[in-house]
């Protein structure tokens, strides 16, 4: 299958410092992306869907300031974390899609940011 | 927010018996796929069912789509040790949104 590659797979940070998380798609080029974040135990929250070249759709309750979505080119979106607080300590997952739907989205293998 | 409801929520079973996923969804979809995560890994993918498919088989693994029921099943034949993980259905509306997932244990 198809490999989206993500970057970090853990970071630890300060309190108040922002934090990037990129998410590549190494061997296609993928016309959407979604981010999402889980809490341990829990399932993966859809967070945003991004689309090359235009701004994120964010799903309700996910403030847009705090996570800033770029999907600059068809390989490559990141997910930037502002002013990071404890509580934004989670699991963030990209997924990258080729084409339109009902096209098989691939993962990439999730980042654990830790604030302290 | 989260498409639907899985059951059950935790499954143990015995190396070798058949362990059975339900996962219901509420709106209209193109597909439905399914995916495994072990404790704090990236997600695999399993198995892609389109709305106009009724089952669909990959190895030991079978999914069913009732798409009037808005409902699908995960079936894993004979289980193995190495199943054990956490399933989750997602499904594509454009979007995809996971249900909240089964943890399933396979003791040896």
């Amino acid at each position: 299958g198809a490999v989206v590659s993500q970057h970090p797979s853990r970071v630890i940070c300060k309190s108040g410092t922002s934090v990037k998380i990129e998410c590549r798609s190494l061997d296609f080029q993928a016309t959407t992306m979604f981010w999402y974040r889980q809490f341990p135990k829990q399932s993966l929250m859809l967070m945003a869907t991004s689309n090359e070249g235009s701004k994120a759709t964010y799903e309700q309750g996910v403030e847009k300031d705090k996570f800033l979505i770029n999907h600059a080119s068809l390989t490559l979106s990141t997910l930037t974390v502002a002013s990071a607080h404890p509580e934004d300590s989670s699991f963030y997952i990209c997924s990258a899609r080729q084409g339109a739907v009902s096209t098989e989205a691939f993962f990439g293998q999730g980042t654990r940011l830790t604030v302290v | 927010s989260q498409q639907g409801e899985e059951d059950p929520q935790a499954l143990s079973i015995q190396e070798g018996e058949n362990a059975t996923m339900n996962c219901s969804y509420k709106t209209s979809i193109n597909n439905l796929q399914w995916y495994r995560q072990n404790s704090g890994r990236g997600l695999v993918h399993l198995i892609l069912i389109r709305s106009n498919e009724r089952e669909k088989h990959s190895g030991r693994l079978r999914v069913t789509l009732d798409t009037s029921k808005k409902s699908s099943s995960l079936l894993i034949t004979a289980s193995r040790a190495a199943d054990t993980a956490s399933y989750f259905c997602a499904t594509d509306a454009g979007d995809m949104r996971f249900g909240a997932g089964t943890r399933l244990t396979v003791k040896p």
